[in-house]
């Protein structure tokens, strides 16, 4: 079946740090991939997407690359901020059916 | 992208009532989508909603506790009925992204509390 696994958070890093989450996936099909954040006290934005193999997603300096070959959609951010701190979620849609298959999430912490 | 409405933002009620919870969108979407999310928890979807046809539920999830209407392609209810403080959660509607895209696009939810 389809799956997301991320990495366990918390995640705590100082102000302008490298940031890494993990996610990995397991899907039938060509799924697309897809980051979200939630914000303190806030609903869900979608940060960034990939459709097919090599793609790279970018938003507010975050990247990720849709990895076939690792089954891999890695968040990365070379610098981080304070206001970046929420909870980032990895999340796959395969077939018409718009349904997305959501990741645990991941707590991401940034002290000043 | 859609901008998405809910209402109540937040609602603290006793066991055994009921909570009809709101979800308006600027623009007509023939997708929405319902969803349970507990406190420190990942999203859970409880049903999809198009207009003009029943809600279809996902496992665990059923018509006599979350029963959902969809009168018209700008707007959703979803009822939490006889409430219990398992129910306690953010309850998140969605909608799909532009025509050929398949993002979803959330509202901000509503915070439950059943005491």
């Amino acid at each position: 079946g389809n799956s997301v696994t991320q990495m366990e958070g918390p995640v705590t890093l100082s102000e302008e740090a490298f940031l890494t989450i993990n996610c990995t996936y397991t899907a039938t099909g060509y799924p697309s991939l897809f980051w979200y954040v939630q914000y303190p006290g806030e609903g869900l934005q979608l940060l960034l997407k990939a459709t097919k193999a090599d793609d790279k997603g970018s938003n507010k300096g975050f990247e990720a690359t849709y990895r076939k070959e690792t089954t891999s959609f890695h968040l990365e951010k070379g610098s981080v901020q304070v206001s970046d701190s929420a909870v980032y979620f990895c999340a796959l849609s395969v077939g018409s059916n718009y349904q997305l298959i959501w990741g645990a999430g991941t707590k991401l912490i940034i002290k000043p | 992208s859609a901008v998405i409405s809910q209402k109540p933002s937040r609602d603290i009620c006793q066991r055994g009532t009921s909570l009809t919870i709101q979800c308006q969108v600027d623009s007509q979407v023939t997708m929405m989508f319902w969803y349970r999310q507990q406190p420190g928890q990942s999203l859970t979807l409880i049903a999809t909603a198009n207009q003009g046809s029943e809600a279809t539920y996902e496992s665990g999830f059923v018509i006599d506790k979350f029963p959902i209407s969809r009168p018209n392609l700008t707007f959703s209810t979803l009822t939490v009925s006889n409430m219990s403080p398992e129910d306690s959660s953010i309850y998140l509607c969605s909608v799909e992204g532009a025509t050929g895209s398949d993002e979803q696009f959330f509202g901000p939810g509503t915070r439950l509390t059943v005491l």
